[in-house]
């Protein structure tokens, strides 16, 4: 079954303390990103992905570090979280960049609440 | 910059009832567009979309027609069911060559009282 799947789905953590969340797709889409859903903002991109080792930043990418090393997996990483990173949390594929009317797949999303 | 305005919700209706949508939209190059519907608990899921102008997306009872002359891609559905409570998500993807696939509107959440 072609899907995006992330880890983990629910986080309480404390300011400051490091962490990761995961996203893996098995469709061998080229593009990959990751949104934060807030209330009355929609969807905002953090970073987006190219390809394996192709990355950039997208709307809102203050706090927040990516990485592509495999085509499947895109992790998110907070080095040091902080409570305004409280939200919910989406990673989304498609094919290729370039391929304008082809549709994102989305995750499940993770909700992360930073104390 | 490029921008998605929706109609601010919620919107509750009642089984049955007629449902519209607002979505509007500025671009500086010619875009596609899109409904996109969340479910609770669920990620966002592809509902319709349309690729050019007087082009017309539908799906599963829903309906929008990309006009250009307005900006506009209402969504709209005849007879509205007490699943198709959710948030629902208009979108643009430009093809004007920047990487940023997607804008996304605020969301309008929907309910249906049975």
């Amino acid at each position: 079954e072609a899907q995006v799947t992330q880890n983990p789905r629910y986080l309480i953590t404390v300011t400051g303390k490091k962490l990761t969340v995961t996203c893996s797709q098995n469709m061998n889409h080229e593009y990959m990103s990751w949104y934060r859903q807030d209330p009355g903002l929609g969807l905002r991109q953090i970073y987006y992905s190219m390809n394996v080792e192709v990355t950039d930043k997208g709307d809102v990418p203050e706090g927040y570090k990516v990485s592509r090393k495999e085509k499947r997996n895109f992790p998110l990483i907070l080095e040091s979280p902080s409570p305004n990173q409280t939200s919910l949390y989406f990673c989304a594929s498609s094919p290729r960049q370039g391929d304008w009317n082809q549709p994102q797949h989305f995750g499940d999303g993770t909700r992360l609440s930073i104390l | 910059g490029d921008s998605v305005t929706q109609m601010e919700g919620p919107v509750t209706l009642s089984e049955e009832a007629f449902l519209t949508i607002n979505c509007t939209y500025t671009a500086t190059g010619y875009p596609s567009l899109f409904w996109y519907v969340q479910y609770p608990g669920e990620g966002l899921q592809l509902l319709l979309k349309a690729t050019k102008a007087d082009d017309k997306g539908s799906n599963k009872g829903f309906e929008a027609t990309y006009r250009k002359e307005t900006t506009s891609f209402h969504l709209e559905k005849g007879s509205v069911q007490v699943s198709d409570s959710a948030v629902y998500f208009c979108a643009l993807s430009l093809s004007s060559g920047s990487a940023r696939q997607l804008t996304f509107g605020s969301g309008t959440q929907l309910t249906v009282l049975p």
